[in-house]
């Protein structure tokens, strides 16, 4: 399997919101809605901010947003602070209990 | 409260094998899956499988099959993780994590281990 497609990067200002594009396939994010983000800062373990397309653990601030529309996953990121300056990673149930990440994208603010 | 705490740094040589534990502390090591993901130097999240710590029932993901054994001892709440064969592509970050049995969710990984550095050199 394929991972899912994310872009490279993105970027945005202090206060600006950016969206991060997760794309999979009718066998993955199309088929069911357990997608979750997690994001990672360099040399540091991932953590869990999204799960099942829109839900947010607790701790987790409500500017971290999922969605999702057909074979394709979104988060976004309203007020942008210095912090989330990391790399974000998408995964997805991509059936028989497996799961399936994205390549990552670099958010630079 | 809740920790993964993941054995030390490894190195060896092509064709070797190695085995890396993940200690639970802080829930009941039964209730939530394990699961193993790598990251390559400079490279993205790769999930590996997952095992019943209750069951001690495995799913591995396709490319591993054949190659990765996980175990667990519930005694003293620690997964294993064993990789046969290493390549030198096997040198990588090797995380456990953890999502909860029965929750109507997954892959909601919300805590993971510090990390374990395996590296493959000849």
């Amino acid at each position: 399997q394929s991972a899912l497609t994310q872009p490279r990067s993105v970027s945005g200002s202090p206060g600006q919101s950016v969206t991060i594009s997760c794309t999979g396939t009718s066998g993955d994010v199309g088929d069911y809605d357990y997608v979750s983000w997690f994001q990672q800062h360099p040399g540091k373990a991932p953590k869990l901010l999204i799960y099942d397309v829109t839900k947010r653990p607790s701790g987790v601030p409500d500017r971290f947003s999922g969605s999702k529309s057909g074979n394709t996953a979104s988060l976004t990121i309203s007020g942008l602070q210095a912090d989330d300056e990391a790399d974000y990673y998408c995964s997805s149930h991509a059936g028989s209990y497996t799961l399936l990440f994205g390549g990552g994208t670099k958010v630079t603010v | 409260q809740v920790q993964l705490v993941q054995s030390g740094a490894e190195v060896r040589k092509p064709g070797a094998s190695v085995k890396v534990s993940c200690k639970a502390a802080g829930y009941t090591f039964t209730d939530y899956y394990l699961h193993w993901v790598r990251q390559a130097p400079g490279q993205g999240l790769e999930w590996m499988g997952w095992i019943n710590p209750n069951s001690g029932g495995t799913n591995y993901a396709q490319k591993f099959r054949g190659w990765v054994t996980m175990t667990r001892d519930t005694s003293i709440s620690t997964a294993y993780m064993e990789l046969d064969r290493l390549k030198s592509d096997d040198s990588a970050v090797y995380y456990c994590t953890r999502s909860e049995v029965g929750s109507g969710s997954f892959g909601d990984l919300d805590y993971w281990g510090q990390g374990t550095l395996v590296t493959v050199s000849s």
